[in-house]
């Protein structure tokens, strides 16, 4: 799980409420990501994070909202209106910062969040 | 956009065999290939990579080959142990997707003892 952090790592939540998902890293990596993970659907991208203060969509990005006012943190906020918000949140981070070619992206533990 | 299929989705093998996952890609600007393993309740861990200049790498027993040709790339795992037992997803990536991984929906390899 490298130096990244998700807290906590289960979440319970009732329909309707919006939920923050916190991630932490301390690989003073620029770029960050959020996936979603459902059973036998791999992983898809929510919203991803080049640089500070800037974010864009990924394949998924209805119902959530991302902030990245800090170089470290990249929280995600499942909102009410995300029609099905049970899933594992992954997040992730490279290098980034304009790279040439691909970095690896280390992932965090995850998050299971189940909305009752 | 990107679309990565892989198989097989559940693989079982007994423990000293190999394993073999195949992924293919549809992109054919695509030039970087990630394999990650997870570990139940885990997040994914990278265990090899390669990029569309080699045909194949090696670490241990781990290998991947690629066929840019056909687009499609391969995980071999020689000499299979308990502890290989996990979910395996490969990835595809462009240097000009803003470092956007497509994953595939994932093997879920089992070793048999």
């Amino acid at each position: 799980d490298g130096g990244i952090t998700q807290s906590p790592k289960y979440l319970f939540r009732k329909e309707g409420q919006n939920v923050t998902l916190s991630c932490e890293q301390n690989l003073n990596h620029d770029a960050m990501y959020w996936y979603r993970q459902d059973p036998g659907q791999g992983l898809r991208l929510i919203y991803y994070s080049q640089i500070v203060n800037d974010f864009q969509k990924g394949d998924i990005a209805e119902g959530y909202s991302v902030s990245r006012e800090k170089k470290e943190s990249f929280p995600l906020t499942v909102t009410s209106a995300q029609k099905n918000p049970t899933a594992f949140y992954l997040c992730a981070s490279s290098i980034g910062g304009g790279a040439l070619v691909t970095d690896t992206q280390y992932f965090g533990p995850g998050t299971r969040l189940t909305v009752l | 956009g990107e679309n990565v299929e892989q198989h097989p989705s559940t693989l079982s093998v007994q423990e000293g065999d190999s394993a073999v996952i195949k992924c293919t890609y549809s992109d054919s600007a695509s030039n970087y290939f990630p394999w990650y393993k997870q570990e139940l309740g885990k997040g994914p861990q990278l265990i090899i990579d390669i990029r569309s200049n080699v045909g194949e790498k090696k670490d241990q027993r781990i290998a991947v080959t690629l066929n840019k040709t056909a687009k499609h790339f391969s995980l071999h795992i020689t000499e299979t142990q308990p502890e290989d037992s996990a979910v395996y997803f490969c990835a595809a990536s462009n240097d000009f997707g803003n470092e956007k991984l497509t994953f595939g929906t994932g093997t879920r390899l089992t070793i048999i003892p």
